[in-house]
Formats: structure tokens, sequence, C-alpha cells
């Protein structure tokens, strides 16, 4: 147990919507990073956030977007989905961006966009 | 740009038997870590062993060795005296350091390790 939540576990969506998925930290982890992993491929590296502000991001189009809040928690938004965006959702969570070794994934959430 | 090249999709591997998963990366940082995860079919990743580019010796976590070969710039997961349990995904995955900690892990495919009795 890495002490790291994700919600909802599966959510399914139709093509055009928005989503929202929220990750819980562990307590005292003040960065976090969002992965998307499509079905039989490795997590691809959305973005990362550090005290509140993003710092990092991978090959993702804007409309993949993020919030983190002071009590660890963070959201990962996502407009207007496509068919290929139905995928896992992992966010991972660490005390400071340096500390990669020591970066705890959440169960992810798995997302069908119908 | 960061690359890791997993070329074994799946395994089957006895029950007791060492395992070797291959993975080889390719990056222009002179400063990196690598990682093994281990992802079980309910999808969390579960952090198995760590290499930095700069460690003279190779890592080893309980059953799990890091065999590190820089000039090949190979990384693979050696596990030693196989379990039932440790059937799953397997993935290696890097990080540059120049990053300053912003760049998220590069992952391979994953390999599907699958222990018989």
């Amino acid at each position: 147990e890495t002490g790291v939540t994700q919600s909802p576990t599966h959510l399914i969506k139709t093509r055009g919507q928005q989503v929202t998925l929220r990750c819980s930290s562990q307590s005292g982890h003040n960065t976090v990073s969002w992965y998307q992993q499509a079905l039989g491929q490795g997590p691809q590296f959305i973005f990362q956030y550090y005290r509140e502000e993003e710092n990092g991001r991978g090959n993702f189009p804007p409309r993949f977007s993020g919030l983190q809040f002071p009590n660890y928690s963070s959201e990962l938004n996502v407009n207007a989905l496509e068919l290929d965006d139905s995928a896992l959702y992992l966010c991972a969570s660490s005390l400071r961006p340096t500390q990669a070794r020591e970066q705890y994934f959440g169960p992810g959430t798995r997302l069908t966009v119908t | 740009a960061q690359k890791i090249t997993q070329t074994q999709p799946g395994m089957f591997v006895q029950e007791k038997e060492a395992v070797t998963l291959d993975c080889t990366y390719d990056t222009s940082d002179p400063s990196y870590g690598l990682f093994w995860y281990k992802q079980p079919s309910s999808g969390e990743m579960i952090f198995l062993i760590y290499q930095g580019s700069y460690d003279q010796q190779n890592a080893t976590e309980g059953r799990y060795s890091l065999n590190f070969q820089k000039a090949r710039k190979s990384a693979n997961l050696v596990i030693s005296a196989s379990q039932l349990g440790d059937s799953a995904m397997y993935f290696c995955a890097m990080r540059g350091v120049s990053g300053g900690g912003a760049d998220g892990l590069t992952f391979g495919k994953g390999t599907h390790l699958i222990i018989q009795p």
C-alpha cells in the first residue's frame, strides 16, 4: 500500500465530453506526476506539478490540464475527449521532483471513451 | 530524447528458476537513473529497483538485481528463484537528471512474465 489513492476507479465518457480524474498523494509529498497508459503499452508522461505549479510536461496537447492543491490532492482534466484518450491514468507522488527513486504510484483510473 | 527498448513481449518461466528481463536504453543525458517496475493485473506500478548511471556497483533489492552494462546501454533485471506471485507485467524506465527533476519517466513497452508451477 503506497498511500496514493485515485478516484474514480473506472469511468465511461462519450467523445467530446470533459473528464476530471483525482489523485490523493502520500502525506507530505508535494510533487505529483500523471501518466497515460494505453492498452498494451508502457505509461507515457503527461505532466508534473510541484508546489501547485506545472514544472514539466510531456508530449500532450493543451486539452490535458491539471491542478495541484495544498492538501496533497491533484486533478487531471481532459477536455474534448477523443477515442484515443481511452487508457489507464496513473498518478505518482514524491517528496520533491528530484526524488524519482521514491516515487509512489496510485492504482489508476481506467477511462473508456465511446 | 530518451528511449527504452524491451524486446521480450512475453516470457514463460518455471517456478524457482531465475529469469532475466532485457532492457536497453538510449539517452543523450550524461547522468540518468534506471528503474524497474512491476505491474500486476490490478494496475498499480510497484517500484522494484533503481540504478544510477554513476553507481559503481549493480543494484540489488532482495531477489531482484540489476545487471547494468553502461557501455552496452543495457539494464537487465534478474529475478532469482522466481515465485508464482512474480507473474505480472514488468517495465523498464529511465529518467534524465539534467532536467532538474521536471522530466517524467520514460517507459518501455513491458514484458509479460508468467511463472508456471
